[in-house]
């Protein structure tokens, strides 16, 4: 596609449950990256993507927290058993050759 | 890996006058240093880079200067407006990394 397509905008879900949060990265972009950002905060890494194998998963910050890249395209951000700390904005970006990250809109997460 | 160290965390700024952010990184081996834009509720955007074999780039009212002796690297606004308004961040990467390292971001404001 012509951008970063993030998906839900939005998502509020009650305290234990799980969500999957979905990435469609730009046509032919091989590295793909999920950040996090808190309430008027910066950018969190969580983990990257090269193709469909994650060399860096260093930022996830629990094991509640997977992802996964099927067919060099699509990310899924899976987080389980949800807890308030996990509300924020969930960034995915993607990059080619010119190393340049394009964003998404992300996903804004909120747990009630 | 990088740090990224930004300055200020915070700008107000004059409409019409320049605006100056500046970041220092920790090492030499960095050679692409994007800044990111990011208006209040949107994703972050490029909105200029530079590479390590120039010194200094420049786009309208924007520029990025880079000081490699000193590894630190400058964005400047001039004529600065309304619309200027907004998170921006600085970002690094190592020649032979595949992960930007950001900045904390500066939130400039522009007072009309």
């Amino acid at each position: 596609g012509a951008g970063v397509s993030q998906s839900p905008s939005n998502k509020v879900t009650e305290k234990g449950k799980d969500v999957e949060l979905r990435c469609d990265p730009i046509s032919g972009h091989t590295a793909l990256y999920w950040y996090r950002q808190s309430l008027g905060q910066g950018l969190e890494f969580l983990i990257y993507f090269q193709g469909n194998s994650a060399p860096d998963k260093s930022g996830l910050p629990s094991d509640r927290f997977s992802a996964e890249r099927t067919g060099g395209s699509v990310s899924t951000l899976t987080i389980q058993r949800t807890q308030q700390e996990d509300s924020a904005v969930y960034l995915c970006a993607t990059s080619g050759l010119n190393y340049g990250y394009t964003f998404g809109s992300g996903t804004r997460l909120t747990v009630v | 890996g990088e740090n990224v160290e930004q300055h200020p965390s915070t700008l107000s700024v004059q409409e019409g006058d320049s605006a100056v952010i500046k970041c220092t990184y920790s090492d030499s081996a960095s050679n692409y240093f994007p800044w990111y834009k990011q208006e209040l509720g949107k994703r972050p955007q490029l909105i200029i880079d530079i590479r390590s074999n120039v010194g200094e780039k420049k786009d309208q009212r924007i520029a990025v200067t880079l000081n490699k002796t000193a590894k630190h690297f400058s964005l400047h606004i001039t004529e600065t407006q309304p619309e200027d308004s907004a998170v921006y961040f600085c970002a690094a990467l190592l020649s032979n990394d595949y992960k930007l390292s950001f900045g904390a971001g500066t939130t400039v404001t522009v007072r009309a």
